[in-house]
């Protein structure tokens, strides 16, 4: 069965500054598919960016990258160059590929805010 | 391009009726998924629909239901109504693709169930 860890259920950080949210994961499966999504006050989840646990490369989009440390189960959002907007929930899933159910399984989510 | 739609935004109900939530996926996309966010707690999957069948279930009792009809949209009713399933509600869609690690959910902005 999988399961994501979440362990910090608050973060703070300044505007401009860099934050790292963290991610553990424990799956049995060799083939699976990391995702961080962003949950603002609207309650709309917004995805954030995908890493795949055969690819090569931590994966980046904008300001989000994915500190991916296979061997530990990691799968680190880290975010540059915070700004006041970027303070919302934000959750981090896993898919199990092999199985082809297209499901995501959620962490309980890390409450961040970003002050002036 | 039109996102995930929800109806209705907010629903208020009492104990032992029946709640119907709607969905309208992107289109062209054929997976509809229903997760439920209780507050403050991640999100709990509940039904996976796929070209109009029930493809996969989460650990609900079976007074959560659903349907997705030719057009893909997607209804998930809830009978006998509780207190504890007053939640967010949250439909999701994506491509159908068994292979494709990197299918991402998109998600609608959600159904606010109260139950007094």
């Amino acid at each position: 069965a999988q399961k994501i860890t979440q362990t910090q259920p608050g973060m703070f950080v300044q505007e401009k500054e860099a934050v790292t949210l963290d991610c553990t994961y424990d799956t049995s499966d060799p083939s699976y598919g990391l995702f961080w999504y962003k949950q603002p006050s609207s309650g709309e989840m917004i995805f954030l960016i995908y890493q795949g646990s055969y690819d090569q490369q931590n994966a980046t989009e904008g300001r989000y990258s994915l500190n991916f440390q296979k061997a530990r189960k990691s799968a680190n959002l880290v975010i540059s160059a915070s700004q006041l907007g970027d303070s919302a929930m934000y959750f981090c899933a896993m898919r199990d590929i092999n199985t082809g159910f297209q499901k995501l399984v959620f962490g309980t989510g890390t409450r961040l805010l970003v002050s002036p | 391009e039109a996102g995930v739609t929800q109806s209705p935004t907010h629903l208020i109900k009492t104990r032992g009726q029946q709640a119907t939530l709607r969905c309208s996926p992107i289109s062209g996309h054929t997976s509809v998924y229903w997760y439920q966010q209780a507050l403050g707690l991640g999100l709990q999957f509940l039904l996976w629909y796929d070209e109009g069948e029930e493809r996969n279930r989460g650990n609900f009792p079976p007074r959560f239901s659903g349907r997705q009809f030719p057009n893909y949209s997607s209804e998930l009713n809830v009978n006998a109504l509780e207190l504890e399933d007053s939640a967010l509600y949250l439909c999701a869609s994506s491509l159908y693709g068994r292979s494709s690690g990197a299918n991402v959910l998109t998600f609608g902005a959600g159904s606010r169930l109260t139950v007094l």
